[in-house]
């Protein structure tokens, strides 16, 4: 079945890194552009990043772009943010979506998310 | 860049006909999509582009536009559609981001 999941995340030091990826089955990964999406405990959701399907063409929100960093590998069928000078502002469930059209704003599969924690 | 506003909660009795909407200067130039996030889940997709829904979704829900607000209506609200709906769309300033309203808690009475 279609499907998105999300790893690589966990807890780290303000200023540090971490590396998420989101592994796509179930459909042609290659065709479509894929979103990562971000909620901050008890708050909205808040996007951050989408990358069109050849990799070519990136957005980043004001909040992350120069520290985050979006890719792709369509062979691997994986999707991944690199996540630099991490701030507890980005403390948050990260998700990963699959957007139904040439954009990143109609998201119609998404993973179940990772949670990163932004602390001391 | 664009902003989205939505009401933070509204309620409904179960089985009535309730809308939620979304405001922002985006929606004047792009539709907006529709998520339905329940607690601990990720958001689903319920309705995207002028009035489409993804297969699965219950025909009791529907999009609307008109100016700068889209709404979501629930017709024949059920005690399962009580979540978080979060309207998104693109943002209409010309930097290719993507935008999300502050979402809307509905109750099912």
């Amino acid at each position: 079945q279609v499907q998105l999941v999300e790893s690589g995340g966990g807890l780290v030091k303000p200023g540090g890194s971490l590396r998420l990826s989101c592994a796509a089955s179930g459909f042609t990964f290659s065709d479509y552009y894929m979103s990562w999406i971000r909620q901050a405990p008890g708050k909205g959701l808040e996007w951050v990043s989408y990358i069109s399907s050849s990799g070519s063409t990136i957005y980043y929100a004001d909040s992350v772009k120069g520290r985050f960093t979006i890719s792709r590998d369509n062979a691997k069928n994986s999707l991944y943010l690199q996540m630099n000078s991490l701030r507890a502002e980005d403390t948050a469930v990260y998700y990963c979506a699959r957007a139904k059209n040439d954009y990143g704003d109609y998201l119609d599969i998404w993973g179940q998310g990772t949670m990163v924690t932004v602390s001391s | 860049s664009s902003e989205l506003t939505q009401d933070p909660a509204v309620s409904v009795a179960l089985g009535q006909t309730v809308r939620i909407t979304c405001q922002g200067d985006s929606l004047r130039s792009y539709y907006a999509s529709w998520y339905q996030q329940k607690p601990g889940q990720a958001p689903v997709l319920v309705i995207y582009g002028k009035n489409n829904r993804p297969s699965g979704i219950p025909d009791r829900f529907s999009g609307s536009s008109s100016g700068n607000t889209a709404s979501l209506t629930i017709t024949g609200a059920q005690a399962e559609d009580e979540a978080d709906y979060y309207c998104n769309s693109r943002d209409s300033s010309g930097n290719h981001h993507v935008v999300f309203g502050g979402g809307t808690k509905l109750t099912v009475l």
